[in-house]
């Protein structure tokens, strides 16, 4: 399968500080990727759509100011989590779209980052 | 109702016995169809997706999909106690994966 890398794995900051994640896919270009959300025992919750080149694409109730998200390159996305609370304490996960023969694409995901608020 | 929808479990399978993880879906224009497994504290990873309806194998893995039933299958067979994960459920809709809750699937030796 394809490698999509995700940086830092665990981080843990002080409230009112801003973190930064990395999502790159290593040995394929993404021109699409996408940032999840997962408390304990849920399920993935889509934040956003990242498409190179233009403005990430957010979904209802998730805060764009909050999460920046920015998809400079076709292999690095990012995800700004600005002005933490221990509220947005979770794991957050990307994943990038490969396309692959035939009919679709195949989404692959990085290894996720534990986001720890104090 | 929800847009993918599981069996929370968690489910419970002897070591060699048949694992059957299902999986309904609302949208029927859906067309593309997959199966993670997450182990707790990793991301998921792609176990297998399916395009058409029917079967599609993949060693001990079988995908089932019936579109006019909006429903999705996964088998597992000869069930190992490495395969006690939860298992997630996802469907394409316009470019965006949306997944169901997950099935925790716990197999015991």
């Amino acid at each position: 399968g394809a490698v999509v890398s995700q940086h830092p794995s665990r981080v843990i900051c002080k409230s009112g500080t801003s973190v930064k994640i990395e999502c790159r896919s290593l040995d394929f270009q993404a021109t699409t990727m996408f940032w999840y959300r997962q408390f304990p025992k849920k399920s993935l919750m889509l934040m956003a759509t990242s498409n190179e080149g233009s403005k990430a694409t957010y979904e209802q109730g998730v805060e764009k100011d909050k999460f920046l998200i920015n998809h400079a390159s076709l292999t690095l996305s990012t995800l700004t989590v600005t002005s933490a609370h221990p509220e947005d304490s979770s794991f957050y996960i990307c994943s990038a779209l490969r396309a692959s023969g035939g009919a679709g694409t195949e989404a692959f995901f990085g290894q996720g980052t534990r986001l720890t608020v104090v | 109702q929800k847009e993918v929808e599981q069996n929370s479990g968690p489910l419970s399978v002897p070591e060699g016995a048949i694992a059957s993880l299902n999986c309904t879906y609302s949208d029927r224009g859906s067309q593309s169809f997959f199966w993670y497994r997450q182990y707790s504290g990793k991301s998921p990873e792609l176990i297998m997706f399916i395009y058409s309806n029917g079967d599609k194998e993949d060693g001990r893995f079988t995908a089932q999909l019936n579109k006019a039933s909006q429903y999705v299958s996964l088998l597992i067979r000869d069930s190992q106690p490495s395969d006690s994960a939860t298992y997630l459920c996802a469907v394409r809709r316009g470019g965006k994966l949306i997944f169901g809750q997950g099935t925790e699937l716990s197999v015991k030796p």
